[in-house]
């Protein structure tokens, strides 16, 4: 149980596109999510947290308009790079909070996201 | 505010040996303690977890921690390490309830490397 997958694995883009990434949890309900980056060889950065039916919250020097979340329902949370250029180059993981207190927090596998 | 140190970046052990990975925290109260494993280009993958009770938590691959309070430590050990062991590890402390959101903070992570 508590399953998150996070879709695509790995995405290319030309820069000045967006590029949607989407999270599910697929066997539980899960009303917050998060949205980590990671550089490679580095930890996960918490870049925002993803709350069903309100608005995410933004860790400080995240760009809420250049990352937009969207959880309109409980087994789903979508980030969006708009506008990508060549910096937004990474490692993006999501996570859910299984509410079920079984296993706390579970990951989903990643998106390499690469802007050309 | 809560914060995890792993002092090791790098570790290297023969493959057979045994192994402990070191993490301290800081935290405020009892925390929820977790040891996540990470292979290239992969999510996060939970071995253990400690919520409450017995201090010395079981997990999957053979690992184990203990929980330490007096110390502030929550080091993972394994008796004997495989080569498929190799992989970045990353020690976690929360919840973070700073945004409501019931956060995790995660340690540095340590690279783990197994010698044949």
């Amino acid at each position: 149980g508590a399953v998150v997958s996070q879709h695509p694995s790995w995405v290319i883009c030309k820069s000045g596109t967006s590029v949607k990434i989407e999270c599910r949890s697929l066997d539980f309900q899960a009303t917050t999510m998060f949205w980590y980056r990671q550089f490679p060889k580095q930890s996960l950065m918490l870049m925002a947290t993803s709350n069903e039916g309100s608005k995410a919250t933004y860790e400080q020097g995240v760009e809420k308009d250049k990352f937009l979340i969207n959880h309109a329902s409980l087994t789903l949370s979508t980030l969006t790079v708009t506008s990508a250029h060549p910096e937004d180059s990474s490692f993006y993981i999501c996570s859910a909070r299984d509410p079920r207190g079984r296993v706390g927090y579970t990951f989903g596998s990643g998106t390499r996201l690469t802007v050309v | 505010a809560q914060s995890v140190t792993q002092p090791d970046i790098h570790i290297t052990v023969s493959e057979g040996a045994s192994l402990e990975l070191r993490c301290n925290y800081s935290y405020g109260a009892t925390p929820y303690l977790f040891w996540y494993v990470q292979s290239p280009g992969q999510g996060l993958q939970l071995l253990l977890k400690y919520f409450s009770g017995d201090t010395l938590v079981q997990g999957i691959k053979g690992f184990e921690a203990e929980f330490k309070r007096s110390q502030s430590s929550f080091n993972l050990r394994k008796p004997s390490v495989h080569w498929s062991d190799a992989a970045e590890y990353f020690c976690a402390v929360g919840p973070d309830s700073t945004g409501g959101g019931n956060k995790l903070t995660f340690g540095t992570g340590t690279q783990l490397k197994v010698e044949l």
